[in-house]
């Protein structure tokens, strides 16, 4: 059974330009949730999606957004990008989200920097 | 948003067990309470999860206590594969997974 695919997983960008993240689930996963990752705030939670739902959203101002397609894929897009975004961005997917049911396996992750 | 707090780091000798402890005092009454792990250059990994009774799995055992407001993950026999950053969050209903920071875990040889 294949696991979490994020592409890609290195990219480098400069200040003002927007980043497009991609993450394919577990087959059958139909939640995906992305987190970013900084040395100093640890894991923080940035959105999940279920069947192409938003259901809940993290405190990341509107330059942060996404969206799951049908096929439970998700894309996050990072528009007018700052020195602060430099981060591992990963996401998980799980059957579901519930607190019984909420086994989130983690891909691998994209790092982006931004010069 | 329930809240958890851990230690920032601690340290084991190898072979020897680990119990690493999280506060959870605002713990609602239908939150699990999980644990994820995340080894160097990795996305984390799920560990172990329950709600009130204590719970074992092939990697480790939770125990939780009678007022829920805190848990323990532990280790039998730590190993150097074990070093990692052990992440304690709390889930219930369809809500945001909040991870904070997490105990880095130090496995001596």
């Amino acid at each position: 059974k294949a696991g979490v695919t994020q592409t890609p997983r290195y990219l480098i960008k400069t200040r003002g330009q927007q980043v497009t993240l991609s993450c394919s689930p577990i087959s059958g996963h139909r939640s995906v949730s992305w987190y970013q990752q900084t040395p100093g705030q640890g894991l923080q939670f940035l959105f999940e999606y279920f069947s192409e739902t938003q259901r809940n959203k993290g405190n990341f101002p509107g330059r942060f957004s996404g969206r799951q397609f049908s096929n439970s894929r998700s894309e996050m897009n990072v528009s007018t990008l700052e020195l602060g975004d430099s981060a591992l961005y990963l996401c998980a997917s799980s059957l579901e989200s519930t607190g019984d049911t909420l086994e989130l396996f983690f891909g691998e992750g994209s790092r982006l920097t931004v010069l | 948003d329930a809240k958890t707090t851990q230690p920032n780091s601690m340290e084991s000798n190898e072979e020897e067990p680990v119990h690493l402890p999280c506060n959870h005092s605002t713990i609602s009454g239908t939150d699990y309470i999980h644990w994820y792990r995340q080894l160097p250059s990795q996305g984390p990994e799920y560990v172990i999860h329950g709600l009130t009774s204590n719970v074992n799995n092939r990697m480790a055992s939770l125990a939780i206590a009678e007022d829920r407001k805190s848990s323990t993950l532990i280790l039998h026999r730590a190993t150097l594969r074990d070093a990692a950053v052990y992440y304690c969050i709390l889930a219930g209903g369809y809500q945001k997974v909040t991870f904070g920071t997490g105990t880095k875990l130090q496995v001596i040889p």
